[in-house]
This record gives structure tokens, C-alpha cells and sequence, in this order.
């Protein structure tokens, strides 16, 4: 049982380039998230999706876009990438209420 | 405004030295607080839930307890493995059930 996977694990881009980081979860949840971890600060949500087709704003949402195209996927994407953007994501799954299950992270740096 | 707040920053304990490590909040409503670990490079691991004060739950070597304005997650005669970041979140009673507010958690080491 996998749980939550989340791909690529590093990544380092140049200011201007986009990617897409993507979340799978086997566990059947229909609550997933993305969150980054900056040193100092909380777990920050990016966006988040209540059910399959559905996409909402979080807390910091500027410069990121989401789709959940099927009920498994969460992709993040971001378009044109920002230094500001260099961090850890996290993607975060769970039923309707409860504890988050979380992937392993995904680094980004942003040059 | 909702806030988690934890404390210490950082802690380092000699094995079997036990402590606590402390989560106050500010909610206009509490739906549940959690307790996490995080090791180096990993995603966060679940711990604990407490929904109501007096509540308190326990796994091995830590017991995490409740009162309405703070949680406190105690370790007894811990050992090095027990190092890790440790992260509480708030979940609001007053908004959605997707809203988790968390702390900056307490960096835990453990010296053998």
C-alpha cells in the first residue's frame, strides 16, 4: 500500500520555467491538498480539492494552478516559476474528516 | 485571528530525560487537534487526535493530552530514535472541514 506519492522528489529550475508536480493517493480519499514547508514558518496550503473535478484556493494560491482530473491526481503546476517559489510541497490526502495523510515531499529551487 | 503556537523552537533532551512540548491555540472553536512527527526530508507522520478537553491519548513513549487553550505532548524516558520535528494542527470548528491551521513545531533531539 503506497499511500501518497509524490513525483518528482527534487527538481531545480531556472526563474521563467514552469513544471508539474504530481500527487497520487491509493487510498480511495476524496480530500486532497497541497502544502509548502518554508524554514520558520507553518505548513502553508497552496490549494486544495474536496472531490474529484473540484480545485480551491488555499492560503498562499498566487503562481500555482491545480487540476484533479480523477479522483487519484492531484497535479500542481506552476507557470512560470519564481525564486520566491523554492521550497518544499507536500501533497496531503484523507476521508471527509480526520488526521492528513501526507507524501514524502517534493523540492523545488528555483534559481 | 486563529493561531497555533509551539514552544520550545527546539529541545534537546539526554536519553530517558523525560519533557513536555507544548501547542497553545487561539480558535473560535475547536474540530479537532493533531499531533504530527516529521523526520529529516520525510513527510509528516500522524500521530494523535484529541477532539474535547481532558482528552488524552497515548503510543509508546508519548502521551498527548488536551485542555481548551493548549495541548501538550509529553515524552517519557525518551531515547534517540524519538528525534524528529514535531507539528501540531488546529482544525477550526468554524470553518470547512478542509481548514487545518499548524504550528512551526518543536525540533526534538535526543542524545544517547
Amino acid at each position: 500500500n503506497a499511500g501518497v506519492t509524490q513525483t518528482p522528489k527534487f527538481r531545480v529550475l531556472k526563474t521563467g520555467q514552469s513544471m508539474t508536480l504530481l500527487c497520487a493517493q491509493d487510498m480511495n480519499h476524496e480530500y486532497m491538498y497541497w502544502y509548502r514547508q518554508d524554514p520558520g514558518m507553518g505548513l502553508r496550503l497552496i490549494h486544495y480539492s474536496v472531490g474529484e473535478g473540484t480545485t480551491a484556493k488555499g492560503e498562499v494560491p498566487d503562481g500555482y494552478n491545480v487540476s484533479r482530473l480523477k479522483k487519484q491526481n492531484f497535479l500542481l503546476g506552476l507557470e512560470s516559476a519564481a525564486p520566491s517559489q523554492t521550497s518544499v510541497y507536500f501533497c496531503a490526502s484523507k476521508i471527509t474528516s480526520g488526521e492528513l495523510f501526507f507524501g514524502e515531499g517534493s523540492r523545488l529551487t528555483v534559481l | 485571528e486563529d493561531q497555533v503556537t509551539q514552544s520550545p523552537e527546539a529541545l534537546r533532551l539526554q536519553e530517558g530525560e523525560s519533557s513536555s512540548l507544548n501547542c497553545s491555540y487561539t480558535v473560535s472553536g475547536l474540530r479537532g487537534l493533531f499531533w504530527y512527527r516529521q523526520d529529516p526530508g520525510k513527510g509528516p507522520e500522524f500521530l494523535f487526535t484529541l477532539y474535547s478537553a481532558g482528552e488524552e491519548k497515548e503510543k509508546e513513549r508519548l502521551k498527548a493530552t488536551l485542555t481548551k487553550k493548549e495541548s501538550f505532548l509529553h515524552i517519557t524516558a525518551p531515547k534517540p530514535e524519538d528525534s524528529a520535528t514535531y507539528l501540531c494542527a488546529v482544525q477550526p470548528a468554524t470553518s470547512g472541514t478542509y481548514k487545518y491551521i499548524f504550528g512551526t513545531g518543536t525540533r526534538l533531539k535526543v542524545l544517547a
